[in-house]
């Protein structure tokens, strides 16, 4: 069964830590995006990469930056990690040529205090 | 700008019919799709319209309105394990795809 595996379902973290939130896909899929999840702000791309060692910055990126050194593994990483980044961070990746099909991790819930 | 609006809850009978709309504005717009999430889940893909019409699959249909910007879910027969978040998603310009905020289903028995 094809799937996107993130590391860790919850988490919690103090203010100023650096934080890494990983994830591997194993379906080949080129492109990996990294969203968080907030009530009432629905679904918001933090960052994307369409290949390695490529990374876009999506939507919301203050704060935050990713890494792919590998194909199957892409990287999130709070660089001093604060409350306002309290949310479900969810893992997403797809084949190149899709335009609608998104495969998703099963998210992370971090928690700062 | 670039946004898809739809309702926020939507409350139907078990056993029934219900329709999630989804209106957006987007430029390069070329499909919609609708994801199912439950409490505590993931995202999990339902459908896509690249073209005007009606998709069916199983007891959802996804329709799309190129020229109305327009697109609605349709769930049929409605079971209590139906009861989740919907969401439509589009790509923007720039090929990302971006999400509306979600509809909540609640289905009463």
């Amino acid at each position: 069964d094809v799937k996107v595996t993130q590391s860790s379902r919850y988490l919690v973290k103090r203010t100023g830590e650096k934080v890494f939130l990983e994830c591997v896909q194993d379906m080949d899929h080129e492109n990996m995006f990294w969203y968080r999840q907030d009530p009432g702000l629905g679904l918001r791309l933090i960052y994307f990469s369409y290949d390695v060692k490529m990374k876009e910055k999506g939507d919301i990126p203050e704060g935050y930056s990713v890494s792919r050194e590998k194909k199957e593994r892409f990287s999130l990483i709070l660089e001093s990690a604060s409350t306002n980044q309290t949310s479900m961070y969810l893992c997403a990746s797809r084949h190149s040529r899709d335009n609608y099909g998104y495969t998703f991790g099963s998210g992370t819930r971090l928690t700062v205090v | 700008g670039q946004s898809l609006e739809q309702p926020s809850e939507v409350t139907a009978v078990e056993g029934a019919i219900v329709q999630i709309n989804c209106t957006y504005q987007t430029s390069g717009f070329y499909g919609l799709s609708w994801y199912q999430q439950h409490d505590g889940g993931a995202p999990t893909f339902l459908s896509y319209n690249a073209l005007d019409g009606l998709e069916e699959t199983g007891r959802f249909s996804s329709f799309l309105s190129r020229s109305d910007s327009y697109g609605y879910l349709l769930l049929q027969e409605l079971q209590m394990k139906d009861s989740a978040s919907y969401f439509c998603a589009g790509p923007n310009r720039d090929d990302k795809i971006i999400f509306g905020k979600g509809t909540r289903l609640h289905i009463l028995p």
